[in-house]
């Protein structure tokens, strides 16, 4: 079982919100982790978007707007990127990532299409 | 402002070597771990190592280890990636960037990406 899961794709509507999850493995406390996100274009490299551990423990990179912001769900041992009021724009692939047992991993990425 | 720029894209046959290049600018180079990412086409992003460029240590992910080497140049503020011997598949995007955060606390990532360096490995 993979480190950090994500869905393969999520659709949305303009205007509306989507929530992208990234599911730590069984055994892994999403508590304990920083999760960082990234947004990739096609054609360019990843666009570092966030980093959240909790609400006390977060940053956003300048320029990022606030319709994008980071959450955890410990229920579900998972990530969040919340997205809101979508635009064309924000259609990509989004990945997570941690460090964790000395080593960087990256979910598999979720592509959001937006129509 | 933090930039990280990267060599040109390169094309080279199977067998041959190829070292390409990462060159920091805007902060204080030797103060940040340089992490190295491939990306295949049409694939996700995975993580080849990282190094400090003040001491040379590295940490490699066990699936690149022995596959490629990380060098760094502190005095030009440039980090590197080598291949002794390239295979076919080694055809991908690779991508520096800056490490940020700590170690201890599980909380380390990156921020400045290069703009990435595609290599084409023909068989």
């Amino acid at each position: 079982q993979a480190v950090l899961t994500q869905p393969s794709s999520l659709s949305a509507s303009p205007g509306a919100s989507a929530s992208l999850t990234c599911t730590l493995r069984s055994g892994i406390n999403v508590g304990t982790y920083t999760i960082y996100w990234y947004q990739q274009k096609p054609g360019s490299p990843p666009q570092y978007l966030l980093r959240y551990k909790s609400d006390s423990d977060k940053q956003q990179d300048s320029g990022v707007p606030s319709r994008f912001s980071g959450s955890k769900d410990a229920s579900a041992n998972a990530g969040i990127l919340l997205i809101s009021g979508l635009q064309f724009e924000d259609e990509a692939d989004y990945y997570c990532m941690i460090w964790h047992s000395s080593a960087v991993t990256f979910g598999g990425g979720t592509k959001l299409t937006v129509l | 402002e933090v930039q990280l720029v990267q060599s040109g894209a390169d094309e080279k046959k199977a067998g041959e070597s190829l070292k390409i290049s990462c060159k920091g600018s805007g902060y204080i180079f030797s103060n940040y771990w340089i992490g190295w990412v491939r990306q295949l086409p049409g694939k996700g992003l995975e993580w080849m190592g990282i190094i400090y460029p003040d001491d040379s240590e590295t940490k490699y992910s066990p699936s690149f280890q022995g596959q490629a080497t990380m060098s760094v140049d502190k005095s030009i503020s440039t980090a590197y990636l080598q291949w002794n011997s390239l295979k076919a598949s080694d055809t991908a995007m690779y991508y520096c960037a800056r490490v940020i955060g700590y170690f201890h606390l599980s909380s380390v990532g990156f921020d400045s990406w290069g703009q990435g360096t595609l290599v084409t490995v023909s068989s």
